[in-house]
């Protein structure tokens, strides 16, 4: 248990559907990340927010809307997904400083499938 | 832009034996780190070892160590004593030094998958 918990672990949606997926940190941390895992490719960064403001959004499409009302929680919007979104969706966080000491603690995941 | 390399789609080792994987990477920075990620079945990505950039001695995490040649740009991470355990998919990644209100993002590899075999 690394202290960042997603939910939920899986996901099936069909391309009219709205969900959302949720992550939480227990860390104290400042800075949190979503990223999106697909098959046979490298983890992409999606979006980066600090201190809850959104310093950096990968050029994702606007079907993707993430949302960070605290330093704790991190929230991904989804609506009009394509088949191709299906991915393991995974939530991390790190202190945000800077530091020498910086570093990303992940959460599990959420696996989604676009129907 | 920084790129991070793994030229090794998959390996497998014996258990209790030592196993290297490689990585290299591409930037023009002074200031960074680098770290291996593994991430087993249960899909937690795990980080395993950390280098800063500045350091030149090498890190070391138990049986995990590293070989970091920064004129090369390589970062290969060794494992002694292989455990069923660290059968997992193993990702190296590099972050650029940030500052104060500006976090650190992680640029991934594509993984090495490894297989402990008893």
């Amino acid at each position: 248990e690394t202290g960042v918990t997603q939910t939920p672990r899986h996901l099936v949606m069909g391309m009219t559907n709205k969900k959302s997926l949720k992550c939480e940190q227990h860390l104290g941390h400042n800075a949190m990340y979503w990223y999106k895992q697909s098959a046979k490719k490298p983890l992409e960064l999606m979006f980066v927010y600090n201190f809850k403001e959104q310093t950096e959004n990968n050029s994702v499409p606007s079907r993707f809307s993430p949302e960070c009302p605290n330093s704790s929680h991190l929230f991904l919007h989804l609506h009009t997904l394509q088949p191709e979104d299906s991915a393991l969706y995974l939530c991390a966080s790190s202190q945000g400083s800077g530091g020498t000491d910086e570093k990303l603690f992940f959460g599990s995941g959420t696996q989604l499938s676009v129907l | 832009a920084q790129t991070v390399t793994q030229s090794q789609p998959e390996m497998s080792v014996q258990e209790a034996e030592t196993v290297t994987l490689s990585c290299t990477y591409d930037t023009s920075e002074s200031n960074y780190y680098l770290f291996w990620y593994k991430q087993p079945p249960s899909r937690q990505m795990i980080l395993v070892i950390r280098q800063e950039a500045y350091k030149q001695q090498n890190a070391t995490e138990n049986r995990f160590s590293v070989n970091f040649q920064k004129a090369a740009k390589s970062f290969s991470l060794k494992i002694s004593d292989s455990q069923l355990g660290d059968t997992a998919m193993y990702f190296c990644a590099f972050m650029k030094r940030k500052f104060y209100n500006q976090g650190g993002k992680l640029i991934f590899g594509q993984g090495t998958e490894l297989s402990v075999k008893p």
